[in-house]
């Protein structure tokens, strides 16, 4: 079925570093692909998406092209902040179409100042 | 607007009782989903809903486990009776349109000792 394979964590960066968190998927077709971000203490918010392949997805300095050659989103912003310590997750709807919303396991980011 | 509401925040249980769980999805959000949060097992999806009616159940683990939707602003998570495995965050989510993005609450923190 369809799913979302995204690099476990937990990932440690200092401030000011480049982060990529990879995400490949498996579905049937090209569905639409998304970034979740999940803060301490709080519920997922939607960080980016795209609905396409090549399109790329952008939201507060992250971006994710969606790849279709190399079935991707991986997750990238090139510097880094404190603030953007938390979970992130990959996402994908499946059932072919959009009904349903399958999340990776998650990748905890820590950025140190 | 307000968000996705859900209570209780934090619930501690003995095993055995029954656990009730709240949520009021978006005014005018026509889709409601349930989903589970452990370390184990990441984000899993129970059960979602199509203008109040359950759509898909798949994901809801054994009989202990029953939702609801009476109506557009409201719908109840059920476990009778609980067991300590069941401890987790238990999230709602909704969402306005197929395809659209999901809004998440905070999230329901369940401990069964």
């Amino acid at each position: 079925g369809d799913s979302v394979t995204q690099m476990e964590g937990p990932v440690t960066l200092s401030e000011e570093a480049f982060l990529t968190i990879n995400c490949t998927y498996t579905a049937t077709g090209y569905p639409s692909l998304f970034w979740y971000v999940q803060y301490p203490g709080e519920g997922l918010q939607l960080l980016l998406k795209a609905t396409k392949a090549d399109d790329k997805g952008s939201n507060k300095g992250f971006e994710a092209t969606y790849r279709k050659e190399t079935t991707s989103f991986h997750l990238e912003k090139g510097s880094v902040q404190v603030s953007d310590s938390a979970v992130y997750f990959c996402a994908l709807p499946t059932q072919g179409g959009s009904e349903k919303l399958v999340f990776g396991k998650g990748t905890k980011l820590t950025v140190n100042p | 607007d307000a968000g996705v509401i859900q209570s209780p925040r934090h619930e501690v249980t003995e095993m055995g009782q029954e656990v009730t769980l709240r949520c009021k999805p978006i005014s005018g959000h026509n889709s409601l989903f349930w989903y589970r949060q452990t370390m184990m097992r990441g984000l899993e999806l129970l059960i979602y809903f199509n203008n109040n009616v359950p759509i898909d159940d798949s994901g809801m683990p054994e009989d202990r486990f029953s939702a609801k939707m009476p109506n557009a602003s409201f719908s109840t998570l059920k476990i009778q009776p609980s067991e300590p495995r069941d401890s987790a965050v238990y999230f709602c989510a909704s969402r306005r349109q197929l395809g659209g993005e999901l809004f998440f609450g905070e999230g329901s923190r369940l401990t069964v000792l």
